[in-house]
């Protein structure tokens, strides 16, 4: 079975410094990687994702992720951030039965980013 | 175009008591998702419903869960004689029936129901 790991739970930066949060799936096969974000008071809302082609994806907000299949990871970039990065960060991949393009999400347990203004 | 629905956002129950969760998805979305976020932990998957059919309950506790997307009408989480470890927050998401060649669908979340078990 599919699992996800997140390997920082809790990240405090200062504006202007760069991000990057790790992820890491277990099942070597063809995936799907998403990242999404909750800021607060929000709902989850999706970042980016990578299904196929360019393993350097980009997203929302500066956000962008490197697909890198050999490590079985999908790491969360941005060079500067800004206090209102300030959220929770998810990584997902979507497994097992499916409807067309649709299937369950496996979640990592999620990076809490504080940024200080 | 109103995002996914959850309703109520908060529910308080005492042990014994029955608790529905209900979920509207997003207009022209056919598929639902539920998730459990238990304090402290991620967000874990319990059930796939597309309308009136269970595509997946691989995530589903055996006993007192049950879950249901009728062709009318939005879904139901059903939890029945709640316990104090079913506290936690229940959210839903959808996606639309998109069969193109972009990989999976992006899925779409409600703002969670937080349940209280006192």
């Amino acid at each position: 079975a599919q699992s996800v790991s997140q390997h920082n739970h809790h990240v405090i930066l200062s504006e202007a410094a760069s991000l990057e949060l790790g992820c890491n799936y277990s099942y070597g096969g063809t995936v799907n990687l998403f990242w999404y974000v909750q800021y607060p008071g929000q709902h989850l809302q999706l970042l980016l994702k990578y299904f196929s082609g360019d393993p350097l994806v980009k997203g929302i907000k500066g956000f962008e992720a490197e697909f890198i299949k050999s490590k079985f990871s999908f790491n969360l970039r941005k060079p500067s951030v800004q206090w209102s990065d300030t959220a929770e960060y998810f990584c997902a991949v979507p497994w097992g039965a499916n409807a067309g393009n649709n299937r369950k999400l496996i979640w990592g347990l999620g990076t809490s980013l504080a940024v200080n203004p | 175009n109103a995002g996914v629905m959850q309703n109520p956002r908060h529910l308080v129950r005492r042990r014994g008591q029955e608790a529905r969760l209900r979920c509207s998805p997003m207009k022209g979305h056919s598929h639902v998702y539920w998730y459990r976020q238990l304090p402290e932990e991620g967000l874990k998957f319990m059930v796939y419903l597309q309308k009136e059919n269970i595509i997946d309950e691989s995530g589903m506790p055996k006993e007192r869960f049950s879950a249901e997307f009728p062709k009318e009408g939005p879904s139901i989480l059903r939890i029945q004689q709640v316990v104090r470890g079913d506290s936690a927050a229940y959210f839903c998401a959808s996606s639309p029936q998109e069969t193109g060649t972009s990989g999976d669908n992006e899925q779409f979340f409600g703002p969670g129901t937080r349940l209280t078990v006192l």
